[in-house]
C-alpha cells in the first residue's frame, strides 16, 4: 500500500538555526497537507499544497510540493523555541479520501 | 464554536470490554475521521465518513466499528478491547469538495489504556 516517509525522524537545532523536514510518498499525491503537533497536544493544520511545484510561505515557514507530486518539504528559517513539536505531512491514497500520515519529524530547539 | 469535541479524555479498559468513544463537531463538516496514534508514531486512519450514512475503512479498521447517523456525531466503538488497542485516539473533521478534503480539525484526543 501507499507509504509516506519523512526524514529526519528527529532533529535538534540551536535556536536561530534553520530546519528542514522532507516528506516522500510512494505514489503520486493529488495534494499534501502539513500539520504540527505540540507535545501532549493534537495535530494542528499548517497548510495544504495542491499544484505541482507549488511553493507557499507562512512567515518563517516555507512549504514546497515537488514537480512530480511525490515529495514535499517544510523549511523553517531561524527556529524559535515555539517551533518545538512534531511535523507531519499527510496525503490521500489515490482516488480516495483516505489520508495517510507520514512518520513525522520531531523538532527540538535548544535555547 | 466548540470545534471538535471528544469524550472521554481518558479511559482504562480491561481486555474483552467494549466501549464507545464519542466525537462531535459543530462546523457542519461532511467529512469525519478517526485516527490512532501510538507512542512516538504517526497517525493511522481507522475509519472515515463523507456524510451521514456513509462510512469506509481506513488503514487499521480491525476491532473497531463506526456509524454516522448525523452530520455532527461520529462515534467509534471498540468491540472487544485488546492491549494492542492502547493508544491515543483522535477524531477529525473537514469540509470537502469533489475529490479533495480541506483542513482537518482535530479533537483533543482520548487516551485509552487496555490492561
Amino acid at each position: 500500500g501507499q507509504q509516506v516517509m519523512q526524514i529526519p525522524q528527529y532533529q535538534h537545532v540551536q535556536e536561530g538555526e534553520d530546519f528542514t523536514t522532507y516528506c516522500n510518498s510512494s505514489t503520486t499525491l493529488s495534494n499534501i497537507q502539513w500539520y504540527k503537533q505540540r507535545p501532549g497536544g493534537h495535530p494542528v493544520f499548517l497548510i495544504q499544497l495542491v499544484k505541482s511545484g507549488e511553493v507557499k510561505k507562512q512567515k518563517r515557514l516555507t512549504f514546497q510540493f515537488g514537480e512530480a507530486k511525490k515529495n514535499s518539504s517544510l523549511h523553517i528559517t531561524a527556529t524559535q523555541t515555539t517551533d518545538v513539536g512534531t511535523y507531519f505531512c499527510a496525503g490521500p491514497t489515490s482516488g480516495t479520501y483516505k489520508y495517510i500520515f507520514g512518520t513525522g519529524t520531531r523538532l527540538k530547539v535548544l535555547a | 464554536n466548540a470545534g471538535v469535541t471528544q469524550t472521554p479524555k481518558f479511559q482504562v479498559l480491561k481486555t474483552g470490554q467494549s466501549m464507545t468513544l464519542q466525537c462531535a463537531q459543530d462546523m457542519n463538516h461532511e467529512y469525519m475521521s478517526w485516527y490512532r496514534q501510538d507512542p512516538g508514531m504517526g497517525l493511522r486512519l481507522i475509519h472515515y465518513s463523507v456524510g451521514a450514512g456513509i462510512t469506509d475503512q481506513g488503514e487499521v479498521p480491525n476491532g473497531y466499528n463506526v456509524s454516522r447517523s448525523t452530520t455532527e456525531d461520529f462515534p467509534l466503538r471498540l468491540l472487544s478491547a485488546a492491549p494492542s488497542q492502547t493508544s491515543v485516539y483522535f477524531c477529525a473533521s473537514s469540509a470537502y469538495r469533489g475529490p479533495q478534503i480541506y483542513e482537518q480539525y482535530f479533537g483533543p484526543g482520548t487516551r485509552l489504556t487496555v490492561t
